[in-house]
């Protein structure tokens, strides 16, 4: 099954910085990359998705990229605010009829 | 208001009491999905449903049981409840069509003494 690998587990920036989180997945079939944010004692909320068919994709401050060939996405957090701290989930599924693969979670903290 | 309901939100109980988790969701999703989470840790699958009837075993071994008798209704249940059961639960559904968007509930805390 599909195997997906998030790095680092924990990263702390200052304010105003950028973050960046990777994973990397196993099954060259899957074609959905979604981000979960999930902030303390909160629930996990989806912040971006991106499918195969597109390498990047921006919203406002967050964006993703994925590399198909190596296997690998990457959410970009750019000018850092502290309410951009909590655990961020990766994801990879093959579409529609099949369940999510998460990473293991990286703890953001932003230091104001 | 649309959304995925759980209740209880926090539940203490004995070992050996037999508990019922419920999840319902308005949002007219075929899938739901049940997950296991320690505080700010990794999201486990635990079951997960692809509609009436059908119930899956996840990722991760549970004592846990499901039922999907209603689409909107995943109940999961514990027989006998164990302090290694003390965990969160979270429930979610997902959209029909392309990709696999989830929308999470807000969690039962069980502890289990």
């Amino acid at each position: 099954g599909e195997n997906v690998e998030q790095h680092p587990s924990t990263l702390s920036v200052q304010e105003g910085d950028s973050a960046v989180i990777k994973c990397t997945y196993s099954d060259s079939a899957s074609n959905y990359f979604p981000w979960y944010k999930q902030e303390l004692g909160k629930r996990p909320q989806l912040i971006i998705d991106i499918r195969s068919n597109v390498g990047e994709k921006k919203d406002q401050r967050i964006a993703v990229t994925l590399n198909k060939t190596a296997k690998h996405f990457s959410l970009h957090i750019t000018e850092t605010q502290p309410e951009d701290s909590a655990v961020y989930f990766c994801a990879a599924s093959k579409g529609s009829n099949y369940k999510l693969t998460f990473g293991k979670g990286t703890l953001l903290t932003v230091n104001p | 208001e649309a959304d995925i309901y759980q209740t209880p939100r926090y539940l203490v109980i004995g070992t050996g009491k037999k508990i019922t988790l419920e999840c319902s969701q308005t949002m007219g999703h075929d899938k739901m999905y049940w997950y296991q989470q320690d505080p700010g840790m990794e999201l486990h699958l635990i079951h997960y449903s692809y509609g009436v009837n059908s119930t899956e075993k996840g990722d991760l071994s549970s004592e846990s049981t499901v039922s999907r008798i209603r689409t909107e209704h995943f109940p999961l249940t514990l027989e006998s409840a164990r302090p290694s059961h003390t965990s969160q639960y979270l429930c979610a559904s997902s959209l029909p069509g392309q990709g696999n968007e989830q929308f999470f509930g807000p969690g039962t805390r069980l502890t289990v003494l």
